[in-house]
């Protein structure tokens, strides 16, 4: 079975800072990858997601995100932090191919200061 | 509007007094499922639903009923609720019940067992 580690549960940064948001996960084969993120008082947005081909992939709203098999990891970037911003992020797994029974993170929410 | 719809937003209800909360989406999705988000643990996945008449259990199953007679409606039933219930719930649907494919959620329902 697959497993998603977000090992922060809270980040801070300064508004037009840079942001890396960690996602590590556990799947014998390559997974497929997702990050959403869930402004406050509303479902879950993707915001982009991954299932093969070029490692680095773009989303919505100035979103990227790396894919690194050799470390497991699928970490969210942004390289200039909008107040608007301030929300939770939850990444996901989903197994490649087969029916789809994605496990999510735990969740990390991104604090903005001005 | 492409959307899920579920209702209400919000209940405040009693232990053992039944209740339904519906979900309903209108892009002819295959798949939908349910899922509580609690603080701390991320969403975990109630029930989830591959087509008409075809449900099977998440992760926490445990309190909760499900049924599928229309592709469009998903409700999830508390036929005893009990205080531990008390959580966000999401609706979510997706295309079909293949991991590729983007899961589109609900706005949330938050529910508070006295």
């Amino acid at each position: 079975a697959q497993s998603v580690t977000q090992p922060d549960i809270h980040i801070t940064v300064s508004e037009g800072a840079s942001l890396e948001l960690r996602c590590n996960y556990s799947y014998g084969a390559t997974p497929y990858l997702f990050w959403y993120v869930q402004s406050p008082g509303q479902g879950l947005q993707l915001l982009l997601k991954y299932f093969s081909g070029d490692t680095l992939v773009q989303g919505i709203k100035g979103f990227e995100a790396e894919f690194k098999r050799s470390q497991s990891s699928f970490n969210l970037r942004k390289p200039s932090v909008h107040w608007s911003d301030a929300a939770e992020y939850f990444c996901a797994v989903a197994p490649s191919g087969g029916s789809y029974i994605p496990t999510f993170g735990r969740g990390t929410s991104l604090i903005v200061h001005p | 509007e492409a959307q899920v719809t579920q209702n209400p937003r919000y209940l405040i209800t009693v232990t053992g007094k039944k209740l339904t909360v519906t979900c309903s989406q209108n892009m002819n999705h295959e798949y939908m499922s349910w899922y509580r988000q609690d603080p701390g643990l991320g969403l975990r996945q109630i029930y989830y639903s591959m087509n008409v008449e075809v449900t099977d259990k998440g992760d926490v199953p445990e309190g909760y009923k499900v049924s599928r007679k229309e592709k469009r409606n998903f409700p999830l039933i508390l036929e005893s609720p009990s205080p531990n219930q008390t959580s966000l719930y999401f609706c979510a649907s997706s295309l079909t019940p293949t991991s590729g494919h983007e899961q589109f959620f609900g706005p949330g329902t938050r529910l508070t067992v006295l």
